[in-house]
């Protein structure tokens, strides 16, 4: 799986949008960018994922560079549920096997 | 639809003695994945299980077991305990699927050695 790297931390105010950004220089083309998070003592979540097109749910939305190289997570309403630790992850799919790295700290403040 | 299960959620052994957890996967899910989480190597990857047989394994030693039960149910034992087996274990189901790899993670059991 393609190394990714995330700031350690960051902030935003309730009821802005949050940017999550999200650095895989070494990604492949068979690979995904998938986004999960943790709030705290909670098992992980699984929020997107994408290969190559901007995805949205009703979590979320992904937008991934031309390139791929790099990719945002936008939770386009934060609220204060939403502080927890965020997760990107690249990986083919073709087993079960995540590799979680730090992560990303997202503080909302009231 | 149930979520995933495991039990217990806490535990508390010495060192030494043996442990076995238990994970329960959302119905219909046949694969069961196992990590391990402490706070200073994160979440590292045990194990999984899949139609009863290991097809993927992490970087542990071979304390670390697993097994999985033909209704898919999973558990995960550790013998002779270490202080640094002390952590959050978490287990996580998903559906086969090529490209799609949604995991739904349990609650955990947090594991104190002491």
């Amino acid at each position: 799986d393609a190394k990714t790297t995330q700031p350690p931390s960051m902030d935003c105010a309730e009821g802005r949008a949050a940017n999550l950004p999200c650095n895989h220089s070494t990604i492949s083309g068979n690979e995904y960018v998938y986004w999960y998070r943790q709030i705290h003592s909670q098992g992980p979540q699984y929020i997107i994922h994408g290969l190559k097109n901007n995805e949205t749910n009703e979590m979320a939305s992904l937008i991934i560079t031309e390139d791929r190289k790099s990719s945002t997570l936008i939770l386009p309403h934060a609220t204060l549920r939403d502080t927890a630790v965020y997760y990107c992850i690249a990986t083919t799919g073709a087993n079960s096997k995540l590799t979680f790295g730090k992560g990303i700290t997202l503080s909302v403040r009231p | 639809k149930a979520g995933v299960t495991q039990t217990p959620r806490y535990l508390i052994k010495t060192r030494g003695q043996q442990v076995t957890l238990s994970c329960s996967p959302i119905s219909g899910h046949r694969s069961v994945s196992w990590y391990q989480q402490t706070p200073g190597q994160g979440l590292q990857f045990l194990f999984e299980y899949f139609s009863e047989t290991q097809r993927n394994k992490g970087n542990f030693p071979g304390r670390f077991s697993g097994r999985q039960f033909s209704n898919s149910r999973s558990e995960m034992n550790v013998s002779t305990l270490e202080l640094g087996d002390s952590a959050l274990y978490l287990c996580a189901s998903s559906l086969e699927g090529t490209g799609y790899h949604e995991q739904f993670f349990g609650p955990g059991t947090r594991l104190t050695v002491l």
